[in-house]
Order: structure tokens, then C-alpha cells, then sequence
């Protein structure tokens, strides 16, 4: 069964550096997100993304964050400059369309020091 | 604001009870209602949806429009059933955004 998958699945990094999450999606799907959990707290929804473009974001996703489909697999996640705040898993998730349901992947946890 | 509350982070019981975890949400609109697991060490995955109303792994949930609420239930729990509990809820039109509750931790006891 085709399932999403992010790579990597640990990311250490110094404050202020710069970080790229890899995720690669159900290869038939076109809705492409990044959701993120900080310890002990909800998981919470950064962006989506459809047709090369942001369709949503939350006010989390602000000019730090940027988002990529370099090529026909792979969906990316940038923090320009890291804080220690961003220390979370990130899940990437696909879906056929936007009424349908939303696979995940496993999650990279990004630990900020 | 849009808020999905699950009202207990732990949730013990024994092989064989029955077992309901608890979801409240607030949405002035018409949600869509979801719940998602995570066993250990494995990615978040669907476990239903309230529009198909059907029944996995022997837990159904109903949406409960009067209450806010889409709790989850299933008879008589198994092992295999220990795992965190995500509810959810996405808007109905135009945004496809998944909003979670914190999560419950399901334990079954043998």
C-alpha cells in the first residue's frame, strides 16, 4: 500500500539555522500539508498546498517558513532561521482532494538547540 | 474560534470493557468529525470519518450535533486497541484544514 514518507526522521540543528524537511507523497495525490506538534500539545495545522501553490496557511506559517514541490515527488518544508520554539514533530500529509482523507506520514522530529 | 476538546489525556481499562473516549468541539458551522490513531511508533492513520458512519475495528462514533460531540465507542476493548486517540474537525466548504484535540492515551489492561 502507498504511504508518505519524510525524510529525515531526526533533525538536530543550531538556533538560526536554516532546515529542510523532505516529505514524499502518495504519488497520485495533488493536496500536499505540514502539520506540527510540539511536545504534550495538539497537532496543529501549518499549510496546504495545491497546483504549486499555498492554498491555506495559519498564522504560524509566517515569513520563516516556505514551502516547495521541487520536482514530481517531493514536497519540502523550509524554516529559514530556526528558533528553539520550532522543536517539534512536523508530519507531512497528501490527499487525492480536499474533501477526502488525509494520509500522513511518520513525522520528523526537528529538535532546535 | 474553532476548538476540538478532548477532556482526558489517560484512559485506562480492562481487556473485554467497554470504552468511550470523549470529544467536544465548537464550530458555529457544519464540521466534518473525524478520528485518528496512533499506535506506538507507527504515523498517524484514519480510523473514521462521521459522513460514512460505519464502524471500524468495532469503534463507532456519532456526531451529536445539539451536544457538539463525537465520541468514541467500542464495546469491549482488546489490547490491541492501546493507542493515542486523535477526534478532529474539518470545516464544511472551502477549507481543508484538519483541527485536533490534544489527544487521549488509551491503555487496555489485560
Amino acid at each position: 500500500e502507498p504511504e508518505v514518507t519524510q525524510t529525515p526522521s531526526h533533525q538536530v540543528t543550531q538556533m538560526g539555522q536554516e532546515v529542510i524537511l523532505r516529505c514524499v507523497p502518495i504519488s497520485n495525490h495533488l493536496y500536499f500539508y505540514w502539520y506540527r506538534q510540539i511536545l504534550g500539545q495538539k497537532v496543529e495545522f501549518l499549510v496546504s498546498f495545491y497546483n504549486n501553490e499555498i492554498s491555506e496557511k495559519s498564522e504560524i506559517f509566517d515569513d520563516q517558513f516556505s514551502v516547495e514541490r521541487p520536482d514530481g515527488s517531493n514536497f519540502t518544508l523550509k524554516i529559514r532561521s530556526t528558533k528553539l520554539e520550532d522543536s517539534a514533530m512536523y508530519f507531512c500529509a497528501s490527499s487525492l482532494d480536499p474533501y477526502n482523507e488525509q494520509f500522513f506520514g511518520p513525522g520528523t522530529r526537528l529538535t532546535v538547540l | 474560534a474553532q476548538r476540538v476538546t478532548q477532556p482526558e489525556k489517560l484512559l485506562s481499562v480492562f481487556k473485554g470493557a467497554p470504552v468511550e473516549l470523549k470529544c467536544n468541539y465548537s464550530y458555529s458551522g457544519s464540521p466534518e468529525l473525524f478520528w485518528y490513531v496512533q499506535y506506538s511508533r507507527q504515523r498517524l492513520q484514519l480510523l473514521l470519518r462521521h459522513i460514512s458512519r460505519e464502524s471500524i475495528k468495532g469503534f463507532t462514533a456519532d456526531l451529536n450535533k445539539g451536544e457538539t460531540s463525537f465520541h468514541l465507542k467500542k464495546p469491549f476493548a482488546q489490547e490491541e486497541d492501546s493507542a493515542m486517540y486523535y477526534c478532529a474537525l474539518r470545516f464544511q466548504g472551502g477549507s481543508e484544514k484538519l483541527v485536533f484535540g490534544k489527544g487521549t492515551k488509551l491503555t487496555v489492561n489485560p
